[in-house]
């Protein structure tokens, strides 16, 4: 069936830095969709890309779609605290469930 | 706040027992899913409903069931449970099928199992 793996699975970032999470799927998804979980909560919907090769921003945050529609990142400029949290990316397979990675947890230093 | 709301919030249960969790879906919603999430993990699917019938499932035994009912509101069953089924157990709702948009969590039922 169809897999969605995230690289890392942890990030440890000064504040001010930037990074990126990868995000890579078995199979071609018709979307990617990510989210975010701080700590503590549930998942709250950040944004869906679509179209190959899709870039869509939200402030400091980039999300990529690969043009083989096979892999997405998300890249964070100038991370805060506000920042910490899971991001998780979610493809839907073949049966319609959104399956999700095990997600890259985001800790920041001051 | 999404609107999509659970219940119990937190529950404690010994191994062999039976658990119902309920949810209510955001207004105007008619798809439920649940989700299974184990601490440091990402969230399982377990199944969706999608006007009161099932339409997907995942690597879940059956003694993991559920309802959908008239108001989409959802039930989640879990029969004779064991150690493993300890985790959080999300409900989301949306408007159609998932994979064509956005998911609304619910803040989980944390489930203990003894």
């Amino acid at each position: 069936g169809q897999q969605v793996m995230q690289i890392p699975q942890y990030q440890h970032v000064q504040e001010g830095e930037d990074f990126t999470t990868y995000c890579n799927s078995s199979t071609t998804l018709s979307n990617i969709q990510w989210y975010k979980q701080r700590p503590g909560g549930h998942p709250v919907f950040l944004i869906q890309l679509v179209k190959s090769g899709e870039v869509k921003k939200q402030k400091r945050l980039t999300f990529q779609f690969g043009e083989a529609k096979k892999n997405s990142s998300l890249h964070i400029t100038a991370t805060q605290t506000t920042d910490v949290g899971t991001y998780f990316c979610a493809g839907p397979g073949n049966d319609y469930k959104l399956s999700f990675g095990a997600g890259t947890t985001v800790t920041v230093r001051a | 706040e999404t609107g999509v709301t659970q219940s119990p919030t937190h529950l404690i249960k010994t191994r062999g027992q039976q658990v119902t969790l309920r949810c209510s879906s955001q207004s105007g919603h008619n798809t439920v899913s649940w989700y299974q999430q184990a601490l440091g993990q990402g969230p399982q699917f377990i199944f969706q409903y999608y006007r009161e019938e099932e339409n997907g499932r995942g690597n879940f035994p059956p003694r993991f069931s559920g309802l959908q009912f008239p108001n989409y509101s959802s039930e989640l069953n879990v029969n004779a449970l064991e150690l493993d089924d300890s985790a959080l157990y999300l409900c989301a709702s949306s408007s159609g099928l998932p994979h064509r948009g956005e998911l609304f969590f619910g803040e989980g039922s944390r489930l203990t199992v003894l």
